[in-house]
């Protein structure tokens, strides 16, 4: 099986950086995705590591570290809209061949003014 | 427009009434999911489909049946639900590799 872990909630400031960590245990590790949530919609995609290193892209960033297990979404210059869930989610060769994402509980990230 | 879409949105209805959610894609996508989201226990997997006529279970697929006849449509139906079934349900597509599409949910609410 697998487990993933994210802080429930952050908060932080307009206009601050913040990174919202997920450490994670696979036995075949195959990838890991971000995924943004506003409260009541869909998930949607932000960023995908499956090698070592910093994936940019905007205002966000996403890091990998597959001996540590380890991942970190980075957001700069933070808006309001940016307040929302973000959740990690692993792709694990043993699990289903593959075919299967785990998710984590997600971190509600909050932004004040 | 590329999109996964999902009926009803919402749904409210009684214990041991058998109903069915649909999902559709007009991505051309192999892989298509279902996953509930509940608070504190984040998105878990019911079911996927690899491709048509070939689905599998995921981490909790009791209480539900799918069905993939056809490459777009992945109905998800519940022959009798019961109120551990009230939940926010997604569905998912994607191609083998990549990242999901998340349909817009179902939020379903069995008394």
């Amino acid at each position: 099986g697998q487990n993933i872990d994210q802080p429930t909630e952050m908060t932080a400031t307009e206009g601050a950086i913040v990174q919202i960590n997920c450490t994670y245990q696979t036995s075949g590790f195959n990838g890991l995705f971000w995924y943004q949530q506003h409260a009541g919609e869909a998930p949607t995609f932000l960023s995908y590591n499956v090698l070592d290193g910093l994936e940019e892209k905007g205002r966000f960033s996403s890091f990998l570290s597959r001996s540590k297990g380890y991942s970190y979404l980075l957001l700069k210059e933070l808006q309001m809209k940016d307040s929302a869930s973000y959740l990690c989610a692993v792709r694990d060769t043993n699990n289903n061949a593959g075919n299967m994402l785990t998710f984590g509980g997600g971190t509600r990230l909050m932004v004040k003014p | 427009e590329a999109q996964v879409t999902q009926n009803p949105r919402y749904l409210i209805t009684v214990t041991g009434k058998k109903l069915t959610v649909t999902c559709s894609q007009n991505m051309n996508h192999e892989y298509m999911s279902w996953y509930r989201q509940d608070p504190g226990l984040g998105l878990r997997q019911i079911y996927y489909s690899m491709n048509v006529e070939v689905t599998d279970k995921g981490d909790v697929p009791e209480g539900y049946k799918v069905s993939r006849k056809e490459k777009r449509n992945f109905p998800l139906i519940l022959e009798s639900p019961s109120p551990n079934q009230t939940s926010l349900y997604f569905c998912a597509s994607r191609d083998p590799g990549r990242e999901q599409y998340f349909g817009p949910g179902t939020r379903l609410t069995v008394t």
